[in-house]
């Protein structure tokens, strides 16, 4: 039975850094996608960027870019998002997803919350 | 690819059908369109309800179909129930791309 996990909620204040975690199970981790897709309060879903975590190539929407890292162990199974410097506007709920050919994603995690602020 | 257009709110009755539209899909040089659906529940995370424009992962419900015309998706939930009430988003990519754009959602109100 595939599971995926994501690390707990994170309260930081602006320029810090940060990285969440996504640990899959169930399914040869090595073989699938992995996304990230962000969620701000009260808005709609954002898709950030993927990791092919049998190379770590990587792909990253043109908002995201640039902003944030997303990274993969295979031998954790787990993917990670990192921010060198937070800002206030990284508030939000940030979901991992594992992400299929055809840009379906068929297993999440419960999500972690960030809250960044002074 | 552009962001895809929802309707932001959709309501109807118990029992009734509605629909919700997504608009902007575009195709891959195969001319092929792969649109996906979610369910989100307040305080949840999504769940897929349609993948590939129209087909139905295991233990999501027939009464949930995908279908497409042109450049816009639609969803169709019929016999409404009150668990029915959530946002509903699609999305889509390009099949030459990994590329991923959401729709804005859709809040569907069970009346």
């Amino acid at each position: 039975e595939v599971h995926v996990v994501q690390s707990g909620a994170e309260v930081k204040t602006p320029g810090e850094s940060l990285t969440i975690s996504c640990q899959a199970s169930g399914y040869d981790f090595a073989s699938y996608l992995i996304a990230w897709v962000r969620q701000i309060p009260g808005k709609g879903l954002e898709w950030m960027g993927i990791i092919f975590p049998g190379d770590s190539d990587t792909t990253y929407s043109p908002s995201f870019q640039g902003h944030v890292t997303i990274s993969a162990d295979k031998s954790l199974t787990t993917a990670y998002l990192q921010w060198n410097s937070l800002k206030a506007s990284d508030t939000a709920m940030y979901y991992c997803a594992r992400q299929g050919s055809t840009g379906n994603f068929d297993f999440w995690g419960q999500g972690t919350l960030v809250t960044v602020s002074s | 690819q552009s962001a895809l257009t929802q309707p932001a709110s959709v309501s109807g009755s118990p029992g009734q059908s509605i629909t919700i539209s997504c608009t902007g899909i575009t195709s891959d040089l195969g001319a092929n369109k792969f649109v996906s659906w979610y369910q989100q529940h307040p305080g949840k995370a999504p769940k897929v309800l349609i993948f590939d424009v129209r087909v139905r992962p295991s233990g999501v419900s027939e009464r949930f179909s995908g279908s497409i015309s042109g450049n816009t998706a639609s969803l169709t939930i019929s016999g409404l129930q009150a668990e029915d009430e959530a946002d509903y988003y699609c999305s889509s990519c390009t099949g030459s791309s990994t590329l991923v754009v959401f729709g804005g959602g859709t809040k569907l109100t069970v009346l």
